[in-house]
């Protein structure tokens, strides 16, 4: 069964810092790894999608990383602003192929917070 | 082009009735996946509808099902509802869903269940 682990659960940071996200995951037969922001209350806003062939993603001030045989990602949040305060969500795909049969499994996040 | 959407939004219940939520993709998305959030287990996936037939299922009891229409809008419901039912309950949608390994799935805002 797979399991999805985050670390740090939450995460404290002055305005202007670079900050590393961690994620783990138990079974490295995965289709994609893919990373979620969400804000209270809110549904899940996808960031980055890593596709298991992939080492990594960037966008804009975000840098996704996958070592899928270690089953660990990174998410690299560059100069960090208090816009970016929000819960982080690590999420990865598998499942059986041959029954056409696919899931996410999700971590259980980290809540930034971006101090000004 | 809208996004997903979810009805209501809040919902308050007592212990034994039941509930049906609403879930209404993306425009051409076909595949609709439920998912329930809890402070203490976090994301879990419900299942997954494409083309009007649950393609995958979750480990939750059969209290909770789901259906879907021919214009891929989905409904779940869950019926003898129990106070550890309260939770905010996420639908996403995607083209393919479980079909196409690489795809990201959008989310919606979701419904807060109270179940008193």
């Amino acid at each position: 069964k797979q399991e999805v682990t985050q670390i740090p659960a939450a995460l404290s940071v002055p305005e202007g810092e670079n900050l590393v996200l961690n994620c783990s995951f138990t079974d490295s037969a995965i289709y994609n790894l893919q990373w979620f922001r969400q804000d209270p209350g809110k549904g899940l806003t996808s960031l980055l999608l890593i596709q298991s062939s992939q080492r990594e993603q960037t966008s804009g001030r975000l840098n996704a990383s996958l070592d899928k045989s270690s089953g660990r990602s990174t998410l690299y949040i560059a100069a960090s602003q208090p816009g970016d305060s929000a819960t982080y969500l690590c999420a990865v795909k598998s499942g059986n192929s041959g029954a056409g049969s696919y899931q996410l499994t999700f971590g259980k996040g980290t809540k930034l917070s971006v101090i000004p | 082009k809208a996004g997903v959407t979810q009805t209501p939004r809040y919902l308050i219940k007592t212990r034994g009735q039941q509930v049906t939520l609403s879930c209404s993709p993306i425009s051409g998305h076909r595949s609709v996946s439920w998912y329930q959030q809890t402070p203490g287990q976090g994301l879990q996936f419900l299942f997954e509808y494409f083309s009007e037939t649950q393609r995958n299922k979750g480990n939750f009891p059969g209290r909770f099902s789901g259906r879907q229409f021919s214009n891929s809008r989905s409904e779940m419901n869950v019926s003898t509802l129990e106070l550890g039912d309260s939770a905010l309950y996420l639908c996403a949608s995607s083209k393919q869903g479980a079909k196409n390994q690489g795809e990201t799935q959008y989310f919606g805002p979701g419904t807060r269940l109270l179940v008193l």
